[in-house]
């Protein structure tokens, strides 16, 4: 059981360029969220998922693009990227909605320069 | 709207001391309430979790947290720091009937030294 697995753990885009950060779960949950990182600022969600084919806006969801064909995948696509989106992506997903516990992915650390 | 204000973005104790680390929230509704640990370069997990069951909560490696209706906080206390203890922590408020949107405080970084 590999719990969230994600994929780059780091990467380095310039801006302009896009790219796809990966998040996968084997838990078969129906709850997915994407949060981004930034010092003194705790985590902000970006995106959220409650189910294959439904997607919905976070906090700060501008930038981002999400879709989810499948329980196991969450992928976040960044399409044309920005200084301010450097950041610490982390990639999270709840059995249910409120009273259980999200289980976090080790994360991606994007720099855009 | 939720929020979560966590006081002291730094807390720095002696191993052996007492740790609290302050977590205050703000919601219309009865919460869901959480405390998790990150770890340098980590994801995070989740410490403990308070679902109304009972207002005191104990979580894993010792820490424990209290909720407090009349003063909407839930302070994450430990008796005794340990040295593996530092880490940032983050407190944070999910709300009932909502789709687990979870809204984080800023997180507290504790340092522990001998």
């Amino acid at each position: 059981n590999a719990g969230v697995t994600q994929t780059p753990k780091f990467q380095v885009l310039k801006t302009g360029q896009s790219m796809t950060l990966q998040c996968a779960q084997d838990m078969n949950h129906e709850y997915m969220s994407w949060y981004r990182q930034d010092p003194g600022m705790g985590l902000r969600l970006i995106h959220y998922s409650v189910g294959a084919g439904i997607t919905d806006q976070g906090e700060v969801p501008n930038g981002y693009n999400v879709s989810r064909s499948t329980t196991e995948d969450f992928p976040l696509r960044l399409l044309s990227a920005a200084p301010s989106q450097t950041s610490v992506y982390f990639c999270a997903s709840s059995y249910s909605p409120g009273v259980y516990e999200q289980y976090f992915g080790p994360g991606t650390r994007l720099t855009v320069t | 709207a939720q929020s979560v204000t966590q006081l002291g973005s730094h807390v720095s104790v002696s191993e052996g001391a007492l740790v609290l680390l302050r977590c205050n929230y703000s919601s219309s509704v009865p919460p869901y309430l959480f405390w998790y640990v990150q770890y340098p370069n980590q994801g995070l997990q989740l410490l403990l979790k308070y679902t109304s069951a009972a207002t005191l909560v104990k979580g894993i490696n010792g820490f424990e947290a209290e909720f407090k209706k009349s003063e909407t906080s839930f302070h994450l206390t430990k008796p005794s720091a340990h040295m593996s203890d530092a880490a940032e922590y983050f407190c944070a408020v999910s709300v009932r009937g909502g789709y687990n949107k979870l809204i984080f405080g800023a997180g507290t970084r504790l340092a522990v030294h001998p």
